[in-house]
């Protein structure tokens, strides 16, 4: 089945700081590819998305691209602020699926 | 558009007992997808349903059910609370409904505690 494995956190860097969190995943065909970012006590909201390989998917200053031959989409950003403190989700949904399957999460601190 | 709105935000229920959770989508939306997340599993996804027709299950028990309403708006049960049911329900909208590349909306999800 389908599956998708981020880089364990928690994740504290400085304000301004590169920030990369690792996503893989496993998925028969070519699914669609999603970032998720969570502030405490909300819902998820969805950051960015790419939905064929090498697309690239950008949001507020972050990107991701959609890498088939790595299975991979790692999230990046320049420069990251406090305000970007949360817990951001890898997501994969397969065609014509109705569900999305998501990483564990990856909870980022960013201290001024 | 307003956006997905999850009713009520906080719950606080006892064993054995049932509860109903209710999602009204963005209008428009026909499809309603339900996840539960919990610190140790993470985000799981319960059901989703179109046009009134359960179209996907997950693996859980049949004491969680589900149901849509002509208008989309979509409620979920649970019967016999068990501890480990305790956890933020989320709800998600899409449009179209075909899954694959289109974007689910969700809703800012129900905080359930079971005693």
């Amino acid at each position: 089945g389908n599956s998708v494995t981020q880089m364990e956190g928690p994740v504290t860097l400085s304000e301004e700081a590169f920030l990369t969190i690792n996503c893989t995943y496993t998925a028969t065909g070519y699914p669609s590819l999603f970032w998720y970012v969570q502030y405490p006590g909300e819902g998820l909201q969805l950051l960015l998305k790419a939905t064929k390989a090498d697309d690239k998917g950008s949001n507020k200053g972050f990107e991701a691209t959609y890498r088939k031959e790595t299975t991979s989409f790692h999230l990046e950003k320049g420069s990251v602020q406090v305000s970007d403190s949360a817990v951001y989700f890898c997501a994969l949904r397969s065609q014509n699926a109705g569900k999305s399957t998501f990483g564990d999460g990856t909870t980022l601190t960013v201290k001024p | 558009k307003a956006g997905v709105t999850q009713t009520p935000r906080y719950l606080i229920k006892t064993r054995g007992q049932q509860v109903t959770l209710s999602c009204s989508p963005i209008s428009g939306h026909r499809s309603v997808s339900w996840y539960q997340q919990t610190p140790g599993q993470g985000l799981q996804f319960l059901f989703e349903y179109f046009s009134e027709t359960q179209r996907n299950k997950g693996n859980f028990p049949g004491r969680f059910s589900g149901r849509q309403f002509s208008n989309s708006r979509s409620e979920m049960n649970v019967s016999t609370l068990e501890l480990g049911d305790s956890a933020l329900y989320l709800c998600a909208s899409e449009n179209s409904g075909t899954g694959g590349s289109d974007t689910q909306y969700f809703g800012p999800g129900t905080r359930l505690t079971v005693l």
